[in-house]
């Protein structure tokens, strides 16, 4: 199973800060997704990255995907207090055949305050 | 409402107790997850089910029995639980379990070992 490491673990910022947590690995991934989870909720998707050196936009998050399919970064710009939350990568590994598996990394525990 | 339901969303037993976990997706999806989250550890992968067979066991403890009588319900059958066994157990469904395809999470069980 392949590792990812997450950092960094904790960030606390003020509201209208600018942020970039990052997803590294040794090892190739088939493709990466990014995940935020809130307090007493499951993880609910925010993008997939499949293309080395893709970049992804979504409102104020860009996503991008490292040229050797390895690492991942995701920049927030002007955070707002709605952004609150543990933001988890996962990376597509195959398992056998045609099925994939995805591993997580730790997590980055974002709080942004008003 | 995420498409994914967990019941019960707390669970307190002793460690002789019987239980199960239960999940249902009505997204119409063809393959089902249990993963455990634990503090400060990534989310475990424990069991893939992918049109109701298993592809995926990681090492799981017997005390641990997953069932999935059809696509659409899977559930965890626990009995004699350790301490370290108590986590958040999400339940999360996929179409198919290829490398971009987003897994949609319920929002877990709380599970305590008494």
């Amino acid at each position: 199973t392949q590792l990812l490491e997450q950092s960094p673990q904790f960030l606390s910022i003020q509201e209208g800060e600018n942020l970039t947590v990052y997803c590294n690995s040794s090892s190739v991934f088939s493709s990466l997704q990014w995940y935020r989870q809130e307090p007493g909720e499951g993880p609910v998707l925010l993008v997939t990255v499949v293309t080395g050196g893709e970049v992804k936009k979504l409102k104020r998050l860009t996503f991008q995907f490292g040229d050797a399919r390895k690492d991942s970064s995701l920049h927030i710009t002007a955070a707002q207090p709605g952004d609150t939350g543990l933001y988890l990568c996962a990376g597509a590994e195959n398992s056998g055949g045609s099925n994939y598996k995805l591993t997580f990394g730790k997590g980055t525990l974002l709080t942004v305050n008003p | 409402e995420t498409g994914v339901t967990q019941t019960p969303r707390h669970l307190v037993m002793g460690m002789t107790n019987k239980k199960s976990l239960k999940c249902e997706q009505h997204l119409g999806h063809n393959a089902m997850y249990w993963y455990k989250q634990s503090a400060k550890k990534p989310l475990e992968l424990m069991f893939v089910y992918n049109f109701k067979e298993q592809t995926e066991n990681n090492s799981v403890p017997s005390r641990f029995s997953p069932e999935c009588p059809n696509s659409s319900h899977l559930f965890l059958h626990l009995h004699t639980l350790q301490p370290e066994d108590s986590a958040l157990y999400l339940c999360a469904s996929s179409q198919g379990s290829y490398s971009n395809q987003p897994q949609h999470f319920g929002d877990g069980t709380r599970l305590s070992i008494l």
